[in-house]
């Protein structure tokens, strides 16, 4: 079992249509990352944060660390959005630990 | 545009040959990493530099070499790979350990 669950694995959706995308964890951690992913490979950061919640544009991110989990939730989803969004966690001696990723796709 | 650039973006490679990759950053960043994504995996740690100076080696093969010449630029050295080490390499930096990573573009490797 990966130490970074993310769910679900596959999401598709309509244009317009508000997504959830979660991420629990099972180590102590320093701060928790939400990433994108696009097809061409490169990884862009979105959200780093190790409380409350966080919001950039249509994206929010939350964290509860009680209950080790996380969400990131896009608004009024767009086409553009579809990519991989990958949730790591930072744990001891400062090590990013990654989930595999959940695939997005938004269709117009 | 992240500010960390990797060369090239894709690589064929046979498994007697030596290529290497490289990573450049301009964000004046002290760590930089190597990580390794397999197909259906989550992303894998290789190696860590922290101010020039590697600093961990995630149990890499022999067959990937690191070298960090200054703290702009970090490469891959690569000889004998197996097909199994096909994947996106991807390079990230940190301002230090504990913040936000800025990564590359990857480098989408094939070997044959």
């Amino acid at each position: 079992k990966n130490e970074v669950e993310q769910s679900p694995q596959n999401l598709t959706a309509q244009e317009g249509e508000f997504i959830t995308i979660n991420c629990s964890y099972s180590v102590g951690i320093s701060a928790l990352h939400w990433l994108q992913q696009h097809p061409g490979g490169g990884i862009v950061s979105l959200f780093m944060l190790s409380s409350g919640k966080k919001k950039h544009g249509r994206l929010i991110a939350t964290i509860n660390i009680q209950e080790k989990h996380s969400s990131l939730h896009i608004t009024a989803s767009h086409p553009r959005d579809s990519a991989v969004y990958i949730c790591a966690v930072r744990g001891h001696g400062d090590k990013l630990i990654f989930g595999t990723g959940t695939r997005l796709q938004v269709f117009p | 545009e992240t500010g960390v650039t990797q060369t090239p973006r894709h690589l064929v490679m046979g498994m007697t040959n030596k290529k290497s990759l490289k990573c450049e950053q301009h964000l004046g960043h002290n760590a930089m990493y190597w990580y390794k994504q397999s197909a259906k995996k989550p992303l894998e740690l290789m190696f860590v530099y922290n101010f020039k100076e590697q600093t961990e080696n995630n149990s890499v093969p022999s067959r990937f070499s690191p070298e960090c010449p200054n703290s702009s630029h970090l490469f891959l050295h690569l000889h004998t790979l197996q097909p199994e080490d096909s994947a996106l390499y991807l390079c990230a930096t940190t301002r230090d350990r504990s913040t936000e990573a800025f990564f590359g573009q990857g480098t989408r490797l094939t070997v044959v």
